[in-house]
């Protein structure tokens, strides 16, 4: 399909375990976002990257939280060492970002359970 | 990043007309308004965005008022499937600056839509 695609669906995994969560943006979209989004709460943010650059990263909660994207493409989000207060569901987000354009096209997200 | 003030929650009936406010008393010349909605288990969704006119589009209307220091997003007949959390974003146009592109949701307005 032509979305924002992010893989795996579902995630359990156990406290301690590395994580890593998937994105792909829609082709051509220069800008890309991670949220995340804990049981009834408000979005979070994580980390903005434009092409390859990280120009913001201070939402990332702790050092064990980390994020790259490779060819102004595909974006992975690493969690080393997962705790039970990471459990949420992760979306991402891609959009152009022009100055009068802007709509940023969401993912359904990766729900992570750490048991 | 400057900040939007939104009421918790509000009801509508079906079919009748919504008017969601927001505050964003210290937007900046160059920020634009943005809004969006989370239906359900689902990833947000763009509605409209604006910068200092009014806009139409086939979801919605935005009034900013000419201070800019607020605008209201309606919803000129409400569906049952309009029910969702409504978020209204400042997003920043400085090309070259940290923030130029990113979203940050606040947590929005809990849309309650009765038959």
């Amino acid at each position: 399909g032509a979305g924002v695609s992010q893989s795996p669906s579902n995630k359990v995994t156990e406290k301690g375990k590395d994580v890593e969560l998937r994105c792909d943006p829609i082709s051509g979209h220069t800008a890309l976002y991670w949220y995340r989004q804990s049981l009834g709460q408000g979005l979070e943010f994580l980390i903005y990257f434009q092409g390859n650059s990280a120009p913001d990263k201070s939402g990332l909660p702790s050092d064990r939280f980390s994020a790259e994207r490779t060819g102004g493409s595909v974006s992975t989000l690493t969690i080393q060492r997962t705790q039970q207060e990471d459990s949420a569901v992760y979306l991402c987000a891609s959009s152009f970002v022009r100055l009068s354009y802007f709509e940023a096209f969401f993912g359904q997200g990766t729900r992570l359970t750490v048991v | 990043d400057a900040k939007t003030t939104q009421p918790n929650s509000m009801e509508s009936n079906e079919e009748e007309p919504v008017h969601l406010p927001c505050n964003h008393s210290t937007i900046s010349g160059t920020d634009y308004i943005h809004w969006y909605r989370q239906l359900p288990s689902q990833g947000p969704e763009y509605v409209i965005h604006g910068l200092t006119s009014n806009v139409n589009n086939r979801m919605a209307s935005l009034a900013i008022a000419e201070d800019r220091k607020s605008s209201t997003l309606i919803l000129h007949r409400a569906t049952l499937r309009d029910a969702a959390v409504y978020y209204c974003i400042l997003r920043g146009s400085n090309a070259g600056g940290t923030s130029y592109g990113k979203l940050t949701f606040g947590q929005g307005t809990i849309l309650t839509v009765h038959p």
